[in-house]
């Protein structure tokens, strides 16, 4: 297996304009998330996903942050109008769902740096 | 909901010296507790993990021990190398994927 994938690795923008990242799970987990990581702030968690289902946005920053998942194998986020203070590294990762009682590692991708001047 | 707290945010040790990192949480459901390294520029990777119904786990250099009375868990990290440092991240996880991080730990091994 490839790993989670993310895309693009790096992306440069202007403020203003949209950003859309892209993230494709290991084939087989179900639980998908987004995080965001900057020096500042650490590893914040943005939203998940169940079974394609988004459970807890309650990280999204602000209405300008969007998730969808259309399907288990691909979710992206967008920021529209991005903001030069939304550069940070955009991690994706996965999960199994094993159900309560089991533990659920996660597996990061790559990452996207994502710099908004 | 969980609320992570880790210390220290940076720590600097001798080769062949240990090292400690400690977690508390806030949230008594949660069950449980993986810590994730990070070298520069790449991205977490899973360690070493515990669960609520153990309360020490050891993979060759590196140890989890988890205090569930005291919502407290930490990684030992013994004979450290010049490799192992990095970025070191608990989290605590109650709900089946609501897991959440700590700030992070700098650590630094000086050769």
């Amino acid at each position: 297996d490839a790993g989670v994938i993310q895309s693009p690795r790096h992306e440069v923008t202007e403020m203003g304009q949209e950003v859309t990242l892209r993230c494709k799970p290991i084939s087989g987990h179900n639980s998908l998330f987004w995080y965001r990581q900057t020096m500042m702030r650490g590893l914040e968690l943005l939203i998940y996903f169940n079974n394609n289902v988004p459970i807890d946005d309650s990280g999204m920053p602000e209405d300008r942050f969007s998730a969808k998942m259309p399907n288990a194998s691909f979710s992206t986020l967008k920021i529209q109008p991005s903001e030069p203070r939304d550069s940070a590294v955009y991690f994706c990762a996965s999960s199994q769902d094993r159900g309560k009682s089991s533990y659920n590692e996660q597996f990061f991708g790559p990452g996207t740096r994502l710099t908004v001047l | 909901g969980e609320n992570v707290e880790q210390h220290p945010s940076t720590l600097s040790v001798q080769e062949g010296d240990s090292a400690v990192i400690k977690c508390t949480y806030s949230d008594s459901a949660s069950n449980y507790f993986p810590w994730y390294k990070q070298e520069l520029g790449k991205r977490p990777q899973l360690i070493i993990d515990i669960r609520s119904n153990v309360g020490e786990k050891k993979d060759q250099r590196i140890a989890v021990t988890l205090n569930k009375t005291a919502k407290h868990f930490s990684l030992h990290i013994t004979e450290t190398q010049p490799e192992d440092s990095a970025v070191y991240f608990c989290a605590a996880s109650g709900a089946v994927n609501d897991m959440r991080f700590g700030a992070g730990t700098r650590l630094t091994v000086k050769p």
